[in-house]
């Protein structure tokens, strides 16, 4: 079957603007992450949603990042007033319930903010 | 202290022959799991093998296996006759207590090199 899928594959946008990256996780998964992967580091976690809420968001590193997944599928993160240490790949994954390990990713977003 | 530690930050190895890549961990719960995933230039990270803490037995899928020591907080991945596909980083990640702390932590990560 289809697996995650992350749009769009790569982001530009000038400092100060605002950017919604989106994802789409594998059909019926209910929990959905979102990771940060900065250059030469392994991806650090972001946000965790089960069904429609917000789970646990402490790893958003401040009030400019934002996500929603309204009605418990597709998410997507919102960037406001990106700055050039936003540039990352931005990761998505999904498994099936809060009662499973295994969490499957997407191939990911490249955001460069100039 | 670092949650996973990936000592080896690049490897090098002849096509055919096994290779271990190292992997310890620090948490003081006694419930969590280890993960290894693959991510090849294109990006994507693949699951490759889980071992729970309670687990009895090495966890093995198929060419991956994990050498779980608990004692000594480490879970080495083993990947038996690599080939040239195998080139790639590898990080280990660990989920910390029961069901409901989700987040994963990731190492920095092993760049493995398959050599013809």
């Amino acid at each position: 079957g289809a697996g995650v899928s992350q749009t769009p594959s790569n982001k530009v946008t000038e400092k100060g603007k605002y950017v919604e990256l989106r994802c789409d996780p594998i059909s019926g998964h209910t929990a959905l992450y979102w990771y940060r992967q900065s250059l030469g580091q392994g991806p650090e976690f972001l946000i965790y949603f089960q069904g429609t809420g917000a789970a646990d968001d402490s790893g958003l590193p401040n009030d400019r990042f934002f996500a929603v997944r309204p009605e418990g599928s597709v998410s997507t993160l919102k960037i406001q007033r990106t700055e050039r240490g936003d540039s990352a790949v931005y990761l998505c994954a999904s498994k099936t319930s809060a009662y499973t390990d295994t969490q499957y990713f997407g191939p990911g977003t490249r955001l460069t903010v100039l | 202290a670092q949650k996973i530690t990936q000592t080896q930050p690049g490897m090098f190895v002849q096509e055919k022959e096994a290779v271990t890549l190292d992997c310890t961990y620090d948490t003081s719960d006694p419930s969590y799991g280890l993960f290894w995933y693959k991510q090849p230039s294109s990006g994507e990270m693949i699951f490759l093998i889980y071992q729970g803490s309670y687990d009895q037995q090495n966890a093995t899928e198929g060419r991956y296996s994990l050498n779980f020591q608990k004692a000594r907080k480490s879970a080495n991945l083993v990947i038996s006759a690599s080939q040239l596909g195998d080139s790639a980083m590898y990080f280990c990640a660990m989920r910390e207590g029961r069901f409901g702390n989700e987040k994963l932590t990731f190492g920095t990560g092993t760049r493995l090199t398959i050599i013809p």
